[in-house]
């Protein structure tokens, strides 16, 4: 297991469509993240899993916006009808303990023109 | 609710010398957990140091320290020696709330720049 895969990298898309994000784990890992991080700011926190329950939202977490954890495995993140002000570095984290932190994918970088 | 404060918006130190990224921190949870996280051009969060609310010494992880100071809301993080791979995004972030809360609130940044 070589840490947390996040997929694509890059993502450009139109105003108004539909993107999705998907987040590999680590496999021992029982707890997931997701973060936003727009240019010059550190992350936000938008939601977390414990397996397949999703037990936090942020209020950043618009309607627009779901995340699943369907097996307790990987994840994804939807946005719909995406607007300009989504552009940002989508971050997965996963974690056994929260004591010690996160480890942190590479994240998902999304432009919408 | 918490928050985290690096003042630093960029730094540029010499290669070699040692650096102190400053840090406060805002929250009226008695326990607390406190992070640095490095982020390199790549964009991946690479975690460095964690230091606890009730740990008695200061946390060392290699090249990194971290100089907590509890009454003063301080938890400043000093790479010694710094090296040209050392240049990146640097973050400070806390974890606190109700048992259980597991989210990291992070600060601004500081951009680290070291020069040859």
């Amino acid at each position: 297991d070589t840490g947390v895969s996040q997929n694509p990298r890059h993502k450009i898309t139109k105003r108004g469509q539909n993107v999705t994000f998907r987040c590999d784990p680590i496999s021992e890992h029982n707890r997931l993240y997701w973060y936003r991080q727009t240019l010059g700011q550190g992350p936000e926190f938008l939601t977390y899993f414990q397996n397949e329950a999703q037990l936090e939202k942020s209020r950043l977490l618009s309607d627009r916006f779901s995340a699943e954890r369907p097996k307790g495995s990987f994840s994804t993140l939807e946005i719909q009808r995406t607007e300009q002000g989504d552009s940002a570095m989508y971050l997965c984290a996963s974690s056994l303990n929260i004591l010690y932190g996160y480890t942190f994918g590479s994240g998902t970088r999304l432009t919408v023109v | 609710a918490q928050k985290i404060t690096q003042t630093q918006p960029g730094m540029f130190v010499q290669e070699k010398e040692a650096v102190t990224l400053d840090c406060t921190y805002d929250t009226s949870d008695p326990s607390y957990g406190l992070f640095w996280y490095k982020q390199p051009s790549s964009g991946e969060m690479i975690f460095l140091i964690y230091q606890g609310s009730y740990d008695q010494q200061n946390a060392t992880e290699g090249r990194y320290s971290l100089n907590f100071q509890k009454a003063r809301k301080s938890a400043n993080l000093v790479i010694s020696a710094s090296q040209l791979g050392d240049s990146a995004m640097y973050f400070c972030a806390m974890r606190g709330g109700p048992q259980g809360a597991q989210k990291l609130v992070f600060g601004q940044g500081t951009r680290l720049t070291i020069n040859p």
